[in-house]
């Protein structure tokens, strides 16, 4: 059965304290793989999309990583505003839109 | 502004009346979804569609129904709702099933 999990499921940190929040999953035929940022009663706002092993992509203090197995959101030097519930997602092709979320992690950056 | 609406935000009913959410995007969108998020579950698809009538069932359609009679509008449809559809509903689109914009949200409640 495919399946996205991700850890921890809440991490708090202190403000520049560096941390990495992981998304493993079991899939057949990976065909790409989003993080998304979600506040509280909003909507998730997408993050990056990333389709072969090996890719990286940043975004201000924001970076994500994929392996065959797992994807890494790493954190660096976090600040207040960063506090958010990040969820990851694959995307198996077939039914253009069939994505699979994993539970999300929650993250607060305390001052 | 490029957007996904939708109506109600917040919704208070009763076992077994009928309700319909609205879903409208702006963005001439092909693909639109239905998501419902609970606690500890994360997103887990409802429905989908890929254009104009063409719809199917994500990974949990017990109890919905969707159309997609224009372009722009996906509403989902509860027909006799029932206290285990007491949830958060989002409703995305998207063109190119990478990144997907969602709506901000209906909470729905079953009483």
């Amino acid at each position: 059965e495919d399946q996205v999990t991700q850890s921890p499921e809440a991490l708090r940190l202190q403000e520049g304290e560096s941390s990495s929040l992981n998304c493993s999953y079991t899939v057949s035929g990976l065909r790409g793989l989003f993080w998304y940022r979600q506040d509280p009663g909003k909507g998730p706002e997408f993050l990056f999309t990333l389709y072969s092993a090996g890719e990286e992509k940043e975004k201000e203090r924001l970076k994500a990583t994929l392996t065959k197995k797992e994807s890494f959101l790493h954190i660096t030097a976090p600040k207040p505003e960063d506090s958010a519930t990040y969820l990851c997602a694959v995307y198996l092709g077939g039914g253009y839109n069939k994505l699979i979320f994993g539970a999300g992690t929650r993250l607060a950056v305390h001052p | 502004e490029a957007q996904v609406t939708q109506n109600p935000r917040y919704l208070i009913t009763v076992t077994g009346k009928k309700l319909t959410v609205t879903c409208s995007q702006n963005m001439n969108h092909e693909y639109m979804s239905w998501y419902r998020q609970d606690p500890g579950l994360g997103l887990r698809q409802i429905y989908y569609s890929m254009n104009v009538e063409v719809t199917d069932k994500g990974d949990v359609p017990e109890g919905y129904k969707v159309s997609r009679k224009e372009k722009r509008n996906f509403p989902l449809i509860l027909e006799s709702p029932s206290p285990n559809q007491t949830s958060l509903y989002f409703c995305a689109s998207t063109n190119r099933g990478d990144e997907q914009f969602f709506g901000p949200g209906t909470r729905l409640t079953v009483l």
